[in-house]
């Protein structure tokens, strides 16, 4: 079953502007990290956040974290078309290894 | 250094054959995890192996297997396959460390469609 539950399921917005896509999850975390596919692609990771942290940048992308609600936010700033993909949230299974709950995904669409 | 390689990129099987994948990690990373992609249930959790071992399992039948050879290099197999096993098959490596606390890198998957 899914840990993390995406939303909007579909963004469409024009170059330039933000994209904001909210992730919540059920149970306690260590982390949770974002990844992003192209069609017909593997994921790419994006960010990790650790629990004990509240935001976390990298280049155009912003990453929040409130364990309180159990939510995070994955925001892009002046999107290009080329971040035209799907991005996921995933959480990790387990202390005892790597794997990966994602949820259902953001399919974000650019278009210029 | 060398992506996460995935064999075969496409692969055409039908009902009640079996078939093998085959996942090529990153150098030095000893933790390999499989997941299952399809539109109606998303990305879904196979299996992780770590040094050879299997850490964690997720929730299909026993028709699906998997293992990690010492180089860790990893297989999985589909036995008496379904319609219901079309999907991308994709593996991911890391470090292995606990709570997954690395980022994982992934392979382009396999595509396997049955008829």
């Amino acid at each position: 079953s899914q840990q993390g539950e995406e939303d909007p399921q579909a963004l469409s917005i024009q170059e330039g502007e933000n994209a904001t896509m909210n992730c919540s999850y059920k149970t306690s975390i260590n982390n949770l990290q974002w990844y992003r596919q192209n069609s017909g692609r593997g994921l790419v990771h994006l960010i990790l956040i650790r629990s004990n942290e509240r935001e976390k940048h990298s280049g155009r992308l912003r990453v929040t974290l409130d364990t309180s609600k159990k939510s995070s936010s994955l925001l892009i700033t002046a999107s290009r078309a080329a971040d035209t993909a799907s991005y996921f949230c995933a959480t990790v299974l387990n202390q005892a290894g790597t794997a990966l709950i994602f949820g259902k995904g953001t399919t974000l669409s650019v278009s210029s | 250094k060398a992506g996460v390689t995935q064999t075969p990129r496409y692969l055409i099987k039908t009902r009640g054959q079996q078939v093998t994948l085959s996942c090529s990690p990153i150098s030095g990373h000893r933790s390999v995890s499989w997941y299952q992609q399809t539109p109606g249930q998303g990305l879904q959790f196979l299996f992780e192996y770590f040094s050879e071992t299997q850490r964690n399992k997720g929730n299909f039948p026993g028709r699906f297997s998997g293992r990690q050879f010492s180089n860790s290099r990893s297989e999985m197999n589909v036995s008496t396959l379904e319609l219901g096993d079309s999907a991308l098959y994709l593996c991911a490596s890391s470090l292995g460390t606990s709570w997954g606390d690395q980022p994982q890198h992934f392979g382009d998957g396999t595509r396997l469609s049955i008829l």
